[in-house]
């Protein structure tokens, strides 16, 4: 178990790109989560899965974010036609499912997204 | 949208010294977690308490919570410089809730 893992660790593109971020949750975990986080302040929910249900997405997340699970196991976030308000370290994070609630969640290191 | 809210936001003490670190929220829960975060990188899970506990230990953490109030506290004792970190709570907004919300943090540092 090598804990949560994310990809690319760091990433500089141009205002109008695409860019991908990958997240290889703790493999037992059946639910994942994507995160963002600007400097100062604290995690801000986008969106989370069940398996590979998309059970939850934030108000706040545009069209042009898009997120996916396709087998349950590694998870995708896209950001379409990237702004500068983009700009952020977005995080994954995985648990198991409680009987109730949200349980302890394991963070990734994060995926830091610079839109020049 | 964020559930809690930490006080103060910035705290610096010596070495060796307590910090006590406060948390507000606003909703019914099912339980309230503390993370931690060391500049640049992921956070990591310290404690868990749940909406029926009132106070929890692990090692030099003491977490309490006050339902009625909808506020929790986290004290670390004996600090030392490596706890410099910011610390969140997280909240799950109760019942059917399935994803947690944090709070804006405490970033606290450890003088030596």
């Amino acid at each position: 178990d090598t804990g949560v893992s994310q990809d690319p660790r760091h990433k500089i593109t141009k205002r109008g790109q695409n860019v991908t971020f990958r997240c290889d949750p703790i493999s037992e975990h059946n639910r994942l989560y994507w995160y963002r986080q600007t400097l100062g302040q604290g995690p801000e929910f986008l969106t989370y899965f069940q398996n590979e249900a998309q059970l939850e997405k934030s108000r706040l997340l545009s069209d042009r974010f898009s997120a996916e699970r396709p087998k349950g196991s590694f998870s995708t976030l896209e950001i379409q036609r990237t702004e500068q308000g983009d700009s952020a370290m977005y995080l994954c994070a995985s648990s198991l499912a409680p009987l109730q609630g949200a349980g302890e969640l394991f963070f990734g290191e994060g995926s830091r997204l610079t839109v020049l | 949208s964020q559930q809690g809210e930490e006080d103060p936001q910035a705290l610096s003490i010596q070495e060796g010294e307590n910090a006590t670190m406060n948390c507000s929220y606003k909703t019914s829960i099912n339980n309230l977690q503390w993370y931690r975060q060391n500049s640049g990188r992921g956070l990591v899970h310290l404690i868990l308490i749940r909406s029926n506990e009132r106070e929890k230990h692990s090692g030099r953490l003491r977490v309490t919570l006050d339902t009625s109030k909808k506020s929790s506290s986290l004290l670390i004792t004996a600090s030392r410089a490596a706890d410099t970190a910011s610390y969140f709570c997280a909240t799950d907004e109760g019942m059917g809730a399935q994803k947690l919300v944090f709070g804006q943090g405490t970033r606290l540092t450890i003088n030596p």
